[in-house]
């Protein structure tokens, strides 16, 4: 398996701009973990789905924030409007739970986001 | 809430040393916890800890958890300036669903 893909590596955006961030879990993989990381605040979790639903997304800051889950491939992380505040990397994160089987977070290369 | 606290936020020390990094945690319907090491790019998987008094051994890397005091601790020996990075600590709650992070240690290794 290719590992936790995410897409784009960098991008730079005006700010007002909508910004999507898109994830492909490790196939098999059943829980998939939206972070944002920056130096101030350290690895915030943002939401998380498990079998595609939304279980937590206490974490996304605000209303700008949605993020969906349409298949168990698939994942987008979305901002609209963005704001230089939000210029973060964002990691997208993969795990296999449920009964007695728990792995560990399998992370993406992430996604730099620049909001200028 | 769940939470988790690591300390110290930083360590310098010199190639050789020992180091302890400790990391405290709250969480509801704890499954385990987890060590990763980040260094430019992705956190990268260490340890996995689930019972109390085993300890994981990695190299000059070992773990163990304390489930009755709600810790852990990671100790590197014979520290290397490739040990340099963040660890951070992440425990997995609620029916093995969430993984929580803590700030991470910053550790600094010198020539």
């Amino acid at each position: 398996d290719a590992g936790v893909i995410q897409s784009p590596r960098h991008e730079v955006t005006e700010m007002g701009q909508e910004v999507t961030l898109r994830c492909k879990p490790i196939s098999g993989h059943n829980s998939l973990f939206w972070y944002r990381q920056t130096m101030m605040r350290g690895l915030e979790l943002l939401i998380y789905f498990n079998n595609n639903v939304p279980i937590d997304d206490s974490g996304m800051p605000e209303d700008r924030f949605s993020a969906k889950m349409p298949n168990a491939s698939f994942s987008t992380l979305k901002i609209q409007p963005s704001e230089p505040r939000d210029s973060a990397v964002y990691f997208c994160a993969s795990s296999l739970t449920g009964g007695a089987r728990n792995t560990e977070a399998f992370f993406g290369q992430g996604t730099r986001l620049t909001v200028v | 809430e769940d939470k988790v606290v690591q300390s110290p936020l930083s360590l310098v020390v010199h190639e050789g040393d020992t180091v302890t990094l400790n990391c405290s945690y709250e969480v509801t319907n704890f499954r385990s916890l987890l060590w990763y090491k980040q260094e430019k790019k992705a956190p990268t998987f260490l340890f996995m800890l689930t019972s109390s008094g085993i300890e994981k051994k990695s190299g000059r890397l070992s773990s163990i958890l304390d489930k009755k005091e709600l810790f852990s601790i990671l100790n590197i020996t014979a520290t290397q300036t490739g040990d340099s990075a963040v660890y951070l600590c992440a425990v997995v709650g609620n029916y093995g669903q969430n993984f929580v992070f803590g700030p991470g240690t910053r550790l600094s290794v010198l020539p």
